[in-house]
């Protein structure tokens, strides 16, 4: 089992919608939680951070984290076309490099 | 600030031939990275360095070897490409070793092996 599962998509809504992305992962000594957002032909951007459980709202992105299900989530609300990209969750124990999942590519349709 | 840049953007070689992805940040970040991207496969790591003077294998080490020069700079050399080689791969930089760390990433080079 690898350590970060992440559904690969592709995920297509329309404008307005509200988009769940999903990670689950392994190994219960991560505590830091990130989700990196990349754009066609560019590099992985840090969208939200989050440290242990819980959750972290910025704008219109939430992330969540149940440690007690290993799972960790990032909600869209009010999804627009800007926000096509690729979604990628990246977990750590801190000690150790970051572990990235493979992906999702979301596509907002206006 | 550039941030983290990398050269070249794109690159065609034919299988045996070598060469030197080159990868430079001007934040005074104390550690840097490789990675390769596949379809499917997403950002899986090759090489990284905690700090100046160190390296370490990452996941996918095998046919890749690194280079430190300085702070500054961290490259990475394929010495006899293989079309399984063929990927995007991108450098990063944080501040820190760690996971806890954002990652800065370059544009990344588009490596294309016959």
């Amino acid at each position: 089992q690898k350590e970060v599962e992440q559904d690969p998509g592709p995920l297509s809504v329309p404008e307005g919608a509200i988009v769940s992305l999903n990670c689950t992962y392994s190994n219960s000594a991560f505590q830091y939680f990130m989700w990196y957002r990349q754009y066609s032909r560019k590099g992985p951007e840090l969208l939200m951070y989050t440290y242990s459980s819980g959750n972290k709202e910025d704008g219109r992105f939430t992330a969540q984290v149940d440690k007690s299900s290993k799972y960790i989530s990032l909600f869209i609300r009010d999804s627009q076309p800007s926000d096509s990209a690729t979604y990628l969750c990246a977990i750590s124990s801190g000690n150790t490099p970051l572990v990235f999942g493979k992906g999702t590519r979301l596509s907002v349709i206006a | 600030n550039a941030g983290v840049t990398q050269t070249p953007k794109f690159q065609v070689l034919k299988t045996g031939q070598s060469m030197t992805l080159q990868c430079a940040q001007d934040m005074n970040h104390n550690s840097m990275y490789w990675y390769r991207q596949d379809p499917g496969m997403g950002l899986r790591l090759i090489y990284y360095s905690a700090s100046e003077g160190t390296t370490d294998k990452g996941e996918v080490p095998n046919g890749y070897n690194v280079s430190r020069l300085n702070k500054r700079e961290f490259s990475l050399r394929l010495e006899s490409a293989a079309p399984s080689q063929t990927s995007v791969y991108f450098c990063a930089s944080s501040a820190l070793a760690g996971g806890s760390n954002e990652q800065f990433f370059g544009p990344g080079t588009r490596l294309t092996v016959l």
